[in-house]
């Protein structure tokens, strides 16, 4: 069954103070793989795609890492900002036409003042 | 900046309706979508659309579910008899091409089937 775990669930960091997040999947057949950032009752934002042949990407403050033998990603957030506070959701592209997107259910940061 | 919409933003409605819900993706985009996010879970993927027809759907997509592009901006979502386990946040999604491309979402729309 097609699964995508995060880890932590939760996490509260103080501003300026960077943080790594973990996503675990197991997928087939496996396109690529996406972050996203999702403000309380918003739809998603795209930070970060990156096919199995990519090591890491960044946008800005973050940076995407995938070992695509271990099946694992990370995104680490820089110098948190209070606008960081959010769901970051690890999603894997499946699927032959590769449409289908299976998301992690998120973990929820919160940058404290 | 282009964005995708959706209307409306909150839909009401008694258990057994028919609900249509409405999006108007990024103009130049091919490939549109529709997830579900039920209050407290994790987004789940419902179907992509190209070229006047479905290109993949997930098990949730069964035949209470349709989609449809009646002209060239608008995009449907409709379920036929509605459940009280379909109230949910409903987001529309575009994208250029596909597999390597960006998937705009929509702001969403809040189903509640009472």
């Amino acid at each position: 069954k097609n699964q995508v775990e995060q880890s932590p669930q939760s996490l509260i960091i103080l501003e300026g103070k960077n943080c790594t997040l973990q996503c675990n999947y197991t997928v087939s057949p496996f396109s690529n793989l996406r972050w996203y950032k999702q403000d309380t009752g918003r739809g998603p934002v795209s930070l970060t795609i990156m096919t199995f042949s990519e090591n890491t990407k960044s946008n800005g403050r973050y940076t995407a890492t995938l070992d695509a033998d271990t099946k694992q990603s990370s995104l680490h957030i820089t110098a948190s900002q209070l606008s960081d506070s959010a769901s970051y959701i690890c999603v894997v592209s499946v699927g032959q036409a590769g449409t289908a997107l299976i998301f992690g259910k998120g973990t929820t940061l919160s940058v404290s003042s | 900046e282009p964005e995708v919409t959706q209307t409306p933003s909150h839909q009401v409605t008694q258990m057994g309706q028919e609900v249509i819900l409405r999006c108007v993706p990024i103009s130049n985009h091919l490939y549109f979508y529709w997830y579900r996010q039920i209050l407290g879970q994790k987004v789940e993927f419902l179907v992509s659309f190209y070229n006047n027809e479905i290109s993949e759907k997930s098990e949730i997509f069964d035949d209470q579910f349709s989609v449809e592009r009646p002209d060239g901006s608008n995009f449907t979502l409709k379920i036929r008899s509605t459940k009280l386990e379909d109230s949910a946040m409903y987001f529309c999604a575009s994208s250029e091409t596909t597999i390597y491309n960006e998937q705009f979402f929509g702001p969403g729309t809040r189903l509640t089937v009472l």
